[in-house]
């Protein structure tokens, strides 16, 4: 069964430092995709960031990278030049892409502030 | 491009009572997901569907959740009866087809239950 562990509840960041949220996952599938959403107060959930387990390098979407360790079964967010409105809920989630119904499972989230 | 739509925003009912809620995903979008999210957890898969059909319903709690998505367009999910532990945030999402990495969702009905 696959799973998503996010060991960082809440982390605190001054504007403009990068940051890093850790997510770690388990799946015996070879073909699998790893993605980062971003929940604000709002409550809807925006996809920021997809890597597929094929792909030879970091995924990165403007301030958005994804540092994947496929040996260590890792799949850290990495935000650069954090900015107020990135405060918000982060989820790390994976699919397996085989047969069958592909669901998308998601960790627990990591609380980011990022203080003025 | 419009986004997945969903209605109410809120709802306030007590243990017993039944509930409904719906969803119209992008149009054109194959693939429409409900999901329930807990407070302080991440979503968890209640049910997917590929067009008008069920793909995944492993997680719904059958004896009082139902879904469907007659016209393979817009879908409902029921609850019925209500308890305590249903109170949660349900999330609708789409995508293009089971194959596509991203999902776009929902801003979500929030369901108190007293």
């Amino acid at each position: 069964a696959q799973k998503i562990t996010q060991t960082q509840p809440g982390m605190f960041v001054q504007e403009k430092e990068a940051v890093t949220l850790d997510c770690t996952y388990d799946t015996s599938d070879q073909s699998y995709g790893l993605f980062w959403y971003k929940q604000p107060s709002s409550g809807e959930m925006i996809f920021l960031i997809y890597q597929g387990s094929y792909d030879e390098q970091n995924a990165t979407e403007g301030r958005y990278s994804l540092n994947f360790q496929k040996a260590r079964k890792s799949a850290n967010l990495v935000i650069s030049a954090s900015q107020l409105g990135d405060s918000a809920m982060y989820f790390c989630a994976m699919r397996e892409l085989g047969q069958g119904a592909q669901k998308l499972v998601f960790g627990q989230g990591t609380r980011l502030t990022i203080n003025p | 491009e419009a986004g997945v739509a969903q209605s109410p925003r809120y709802k306030i009912i007590e243990k017993r009572q039944s509930v409904a809620f719906w969803c119209n995903p992008i149009s054109g979008h194959a693939t429409l997901y409900w999901y329930q999210q807990i407070l302080g957890q991440g979503p968890k898969l209640l049910i997917q569907f590929q067009n008008n059909g069920v793909v995944d319903d492993s997680q719904l709690p059958k004896d009082r959740f139902s879904a469907e998505r007659l016209k393979g367009v817009d879908s409902t999910l029921k609850i019925q009866p209500a308890k305590l532990e249903d109170s949660a945030v349900y999330l609708c999402a789409s995508s293009f087809s089971r194959n596509n990495e991203k999902l776009f969702f929902g801003s979500g009905t929030q369901l108190s239950v007293l």
